[in-house]
């Protein structure tokens, strides 16, 4: 079964710095796709990037990038120019395997400061 | 296209009480997921479908049924509500490649 570790539940940074948030998985899959979602207050969950496993280049959105190292299993985000409107809850997440499981680690919250 | 909809958004139940929450999405998605989230646990998983007919549990099923009669629809059951299920509920639901959330279904249970 896979898991996915968010390993800082919180971090904060100051508006307009960069900031990289971690997450770790486990799985014994070969084909798989990792997202990073964002939770703002309002509850909504809203994709921020997606990478396919099978991709070597690293997605890339806007502000939002990510570093994925398929040999160690990791999957960090880093966030550029920071935005008020960034802080939120962000979620590291994990789809994949025969079954179609989709897997979130527990979340870190950030907040960006003025 | 509405994408994907949870109807109640909001519910207060008493203990030993039952209800059923629906999740409901027009994009022909074959996998569809309810979670809960709690403070400091993330999403966790209570039951997931791969398709119409299908069901299967997650890390969180007890005190949980689901159904998937319709390919659109997939059901959240709770038989006898408990204060440990008091919680957020989200569905999701997915064609393979990425998901997509309900809003969310505030549920207390007093």
């Amino acid at each position: 079964a896979q898991t996915v570790t968010q390993s800082q539940p919180e971090m904060s940074v100051q508006e307009a710095e960069t900031v990289t948030l971690s997450c770790t998985y486990d799985t014994s899959e070969n084909n798989y796709y990792l997202f990073w979602y964002k939770q703002p207050p309002s509850r909504q969950m809203i994709l921020v990037i997606r990478q396919e496993a099978y991709k070597q280049q690293n997605a890339t959105e806007n502000r939002f990038s990510v570093n994925f190292q398929k040999a160690a299993k990791s999957f960090s985000l880093k966030i550029s120019d920071s935005q008020l409107g960034d802080t939120a809850m962000y979620f590291c997440a994990f789809l994949g395997g025969s079954n179609y499981k989709l897997t979130f680690g527990k979340g870190t919250l950030l907040t960006v400061n003025p | 296209n509405a994408g994907v909809t949870q109807t109640p958004k909001f519910r207060v139940l008493k203990t030993g009480q039952s209800m059923t929450l629906l999740c409901a999405q027009d994009m022909n998605h074959e996998y569809m997921y309810w979670y809960r989230q709690d403070p400091g646990m993330g999403l966790r998983l209570i039951h997931y479908s791969v398709g119409e007919g299908t069901t299967a549990k997650g890390e969180v099923p007890d005190g949980y049924n689901v159904s998937r009669l319709k390919k659109q629809n997939f059901l959240l059951g709770l038989e006898s509500a408990a204060p440990s299920q008091t919680s957020v509920y989200f569905c999701a639901s997915t064609p393979g490649t990425e998901a997509f959330f309900g809003q969310g279904t505030r549920l207390t249970v007093v």
